[in-house]
């Protein structure tokens, strides 16, 4: 138990529907991170809320959406998606000590989503 | 890109034996982190060792860090089946405001 907790393990949807991943933190950190993990390829980086500011990759595509609404609670919101992006995705969050500088990352168990 | 690459890809040995992975990376950084993935989980931070040290322990895992050539190895000492995983290292930028980014993984396999 890391105390970051995510659901729903596994998803599997269709390219039009609309689901949410959803992550929770028990560890009073103040930066949560949403990491896309396909085959083959190293951990993508795909949003960042650190000290309530969000800072997000650019080359994710709009069809992901992420929402923090406190800094225990990071979602991912899921709209049209393809199947390319069928992957791993793991929530982690982190103490910064100061803005932009990453310490030891705690990871949840991650979500595995299948886009048919 | 900061990114790391691990070597090698992957790693077979028997039970007992030490298990070596190396990074490299490209650019400075203020720290360089490892961490293990079991299949399907989530990753598990190891140790991190900050661009001033040389070399770090944390029971059976030694880390290296050689900021001149830009690489770092983990050392598994007397392996056991359970450390069968993936082992990532991770990056952490000079540059204000860079985030940690991951290499690829070395899958390591200890056989009973």
């Amino acid at each position: 138990e890391t105390g970051v907790t995510q659901t729903p393990r596994h998803l599997v949807m269709g390219m039009t529907n609309k689901k949410s991943l959803k992550c929770e933190q028990h560890l009073g950190h103040n930066a949560m991170y949403w990491y896309k993990q396909s085959a083959k390829k190293p951990l993508e980086l795909m949003f960042v809320y650190s000290l309530e500011e969000r800072v997000e990759n650019n080359s994710v595509p709009s069809r992901f959406s992420p929402e923090c609404p406190n800094s225990s609670h990071l979602f991912l919101h899921l709209h049209t998606l393809q199947p390319e992006d069928s992957a791993l995705y793991l929530c982690a969050s982190s103490q910064e000590v100061l803005a932009g500088r990453t310490g030891e990352l705690f990871f949840g168990e991650g979500s595995r989503l299948t886009v048919l | 890109s900061q990114q790391g690459e691990e070597d090698p890809q992957a790693l077979s040995i028997q039970e007992g034996e030490n298990a070596t992975m190396n990074c490299s990376y490209k650019t400075s950084i203020n720290n360089l982190q490892w961490y293990r993935q079991n299949s399907g989980r989530g990753l598990v931070h190891l140790i991190l060792i900050r661009s001033n040290e040389r070399e770090k322990h944390s029971g059976r895992l030694r880390v290296t860090l050689d900021t001149s050539k830009k690489s770092s190895s983990l050392l598994i000492t007397a392996s056991r089946a359970a450390d069968t995983a993936s082992y990532f290292c991770a990056t952490d930028g000079e540059t204000s405001g860079s985030r940690l980014t991951f290499g690829e993984g070395t899958q390591l396999t200890v056989n009973p």
